[in-house]
């Protein structure tokens, strides 16, 4: 079945850490997205991709940076971060372009830095 | 610019009364506009997605969906709800140039009374 897996479930780390969000799709889908999702704002865009080697800037990528390495895999990096990055993560992926075409969430990454 | 308002943050009913969640859009054309479920420690599942036609739209588990252009509104409805629907619901845009992006209100969390 398609989907959309993301790794670490759950990830602690201190202010100023460096951390590694990864995401995998098995949906042959040429776009994937990282947003992240905090009461009262919903999910807001950080980055996505249209494919291997693409990067384009979502609307909150300020701390973020992203790399898509090939088709199914999406990484988001935290350099440096900051106890305003705690937030629960969705990486997701879609068709974009095809009328049809739904979105594939993961089941999210929550991230707490202390 | 784009945007969705979710006016209501909480809404709690009653097992098997009608539902109605709020959904007003902010986009110059007609948008591609959807409604997720977040279960709890879950991904987003889509109800439902209008793209044209019928301005009422029916999606999984009775729900349905009436988009008014005139009232920039796509309304979720449900004639009689239960206690699984408890769940956190978002509205979504994504623009009809759509490079796949979408445009999250902020939720409405919903309740249900037994």
């Amino acid at each position: 079945e398609a989907a959309v897996t993301q790794s670490p479930r759950n990830k602690v780390t201190v202010t100023g850490g460096n951390v590694t969000l990864s995401c995998r799709q098995t949906n042959s889908h040429n776009y994937m997205y990282w947003y992240r999702q905090d009461t009262g704002h919903g999910l807001r865009l950080i980055h996505y991709s249209y494919g291997a080697g693409n990067l384009q800037i979502g609307d909150v990528p300020d701390g973020y940076k992203a790399t898509r390495t090939t088709q199914e895999d999406f990484f988001l990096l935290l350099e440096l971060a900051s106890p305003s990055q705690t937030s629960l993560y969705f990486c997701a992926s879609s068709d974009a372009g095809h009328t049809n075409s739904d979105y594939t969430f993961g089941s999210g990454t929550r991230l707490l830095v202390i | 610019a784009q945007s969705v308002t979710q006016p209501d943050a909480r809404v709690t009913v009653s097992e098997g009364a009608s539902l109605q969640l709020r959904c007003k859009y902010s986009y110059s054309a007609t948008p591609y506009l959807f409604w997720y479920v977040q279960y709890p420690r879950q991904g987003l599942q889509l109800l439902l997605k209008y793209y044209s036609g019928d301005p009422v739209v029916q999606g999984v588990n009775s729900f349905e969906a009436e988009f008014s252009k005139s009232n920039s509104s796509f309304h979720l409805q449900k004639a009689s709800v239960h206690w699984s629907d408890s769940a956190v619901y978002f509205c979504a845009l994504s623009p009809s140039s759509n490079q796949g992006k979408l445009i999250f209100g902020q939720g409405t969390k919903l309740s249900i009374k037994p």
